[in-house]
């Protein structure tokens, strides 16, 4: 069964350093969202993004985030000078149709020093 | 700002028995109402949903209901399993495939 792939599981980096997150959604998915989870924390969206193109984003989603889907197959998202508060699993999501169905990938754990 | 919320943040069940999870929301402009599992370790995971036109709908051995007067959602999960072991959210959103805004989450026990 297809899965939404994510790598690194867990990324530890120091405060004002540079991250990517990778993400390989299904590959006949069309939609691509970005959530993350602070620990003991709900799931927040930060952005989505349809037809390589940011359909939405979040407060959170600000001048620091970037995402870009490069080769038709990876979707990543790019911390550019993280902070102690970014510390959070990401959660990559795709889906094949505008659905509620959202396939979400096993997450990667980002720790900022 | 508007929110989704959940009641319970454990709840223990007997394997075989019924389980029911609750939450609560607020943006009375939500027109679609869902339901996610993550299990340990993994992402969350899609179970049901239900649009705001609707009271109940029905899955396999899960059943959601939508109560707008009162602004409450359900799960319930008949016949519960060891598998069904999880972290249950509620989530909200205006529009379908927008994006999804997560209550805080219920865990649910099952104990064998």
């Amino acid at each position: 069964e297809p899965e939404v792939t994510q790598t690194p599981s867990h990324q530890v980096t120091q405060m004002g350093q540079e991250v990517i997150l990778r993400c390989v959604p299904i590959s006949n998915h069309l939609y691509f969202y970005w959530y993350r989870q602070i620990l003991g924390q709900k799931v927040e969206f930060l952005v989505s993004f349809y037809n390589n193109e940011i359909s939405e984003k979040s407060e959170i989603f600000d001048d620091q985030f970037s995402v870009e889907r490069p080769d038709g197959s990876n979707f990543t998202l790019k911390i550019r000078s993280t902070k102690l508060e970014d510390s959070a699993m990401y959660f990559c999501a795709s889906s094949p149709t505008r659905s509620n169905e959202q396939f979400f990938g096993p997450g990667t754990r980002l720790t900022v020093l | 700002g508007e929110s989704v919320g959940l009641h319970l943040p454990t709840l223990s069940v007997q394997e075989g028995d019924n389980s029911i999870i609750n939450c609560a929301y607020s943006n009375s402009a939500s027109d679609y109402f869902i339901w996610y599992k993550q299990e340990s370790g993994k992402g969350p995971q899609f179970i049901i949903d239900i649009r705001s036109n609707m009271d109940k709908r029905q899955g396999q051995r899960v059943t959601v209901l939508l109560n707008k007067t009162v602004k409450h959602l359900s799960l319930q999960i008949a016949a519960t399993q060891p598998g069904d072991s999880a972290v249950y959210f509620c989530a909200e959103t205006q529009t379908a495939g927008n994006k999804l805004t997560f209550g805080g989450g219920t865990r649910v026990l099952v104990k064998p």
